[in-house]
């Protein structure tokens, strides 16, 4: 059973615009929510967290947020740019247990 | 500060063989994570070590195992491989085990391929 949902395996934004990635979680215990951005041939990269006890967390370009009653989170990202292609995964966790990952999404930005 | 660094980066194995996989984190990090992704699959949480144990374990079978050493560098094996465990293997590391407030940072990856 996945605890950790991301929906849409690809996404395909236009340079400058706004970029939106989904994530639905089914644990309500989790209480830590991240993004990683992967790059081929490279492992994961931190972007960007929140804690449950928050509804947006803003870093730069990179902001997301989370509705704990709809167990849904998302990343925009704006203005997209063409480095920012690559896989997202969402990851959450609940307390001291290891990070469970979605599937990822992949975004193309198209110069 | 060096990254994570994982050796070998590929590797081609033949079925029923073992793989060795070996994983260095980052100078100071003790807590040390596997993960296998498969396409499709995303990430799959293998185990986890801190200070030379065993604090968390993956939903995976006994044929995949590992250990940590007093340097914080650890090792994942696999037994009798199977086509379907043709993966990339990512290691992580962090200062502290599973926790909130403390990102995991990856390495490279190997990438395993069972023929």
């Amino acid at each position: 059973d996945q605890q950790v949902k991301q929906n849409s395996p690809s996404l395909s934004v236009q340079e400058g615009r706004i970029s939106i990635l989904n994530c639905d979680y089914t644990n309500s215990m989790f209480d830590y929510f991240l993004w990683y951005k992967k790059y081929p041939a490279e492992g994961p990269t931190f972007l960007i967290s929140i804690s449950s006890i928050k509804d947006k967390n803003e870093d730069g370009r990179f902001t997301v947020f989370l509705n704990k009653s709809a167990k849904h989170l998302s990343l925009h990202i704006v203005p997209s740019q063409p480095g920012d292609s690559a896989v997202y995964f969402c990851a959450a966790s609940e307390g001291n247990t290891p990070l469970v990952f979605g599937k990822g999404t992949r975004l193309s930005v198209i110069a | 500060k060096a990254g994570v660094t994982q050796t070998p980066r590929y590797l081609i194995k033949t079925r029923g063989q073992q793989v060795t996989l070996s994983c260095s984190p980052i100078s100071g990090h003790r807590s040390v994570s596997w993960y296998q992704q498969t396409p499709g699959q995303g990430l799959q949480f293998l185990f986890e070590y801190f200070s030379e144990t065993q604090r968390n374990k993956g939903n995976f079978p006994g044929r995949f195992s590992g250990r940590q050493f007093s340097n914080s560098r650890s090792e994942m094996n696999v037994s009798t491989l199977e086509l379907g465990d043709s993966a990339l293997y990512l290691c992580a590391s962090r200062s502290l085990p599973s926790g909130r407030g403390y990102e995991q940072y990856f390495g490279p990856g190997t990438r395993l391929t069972v023929t």
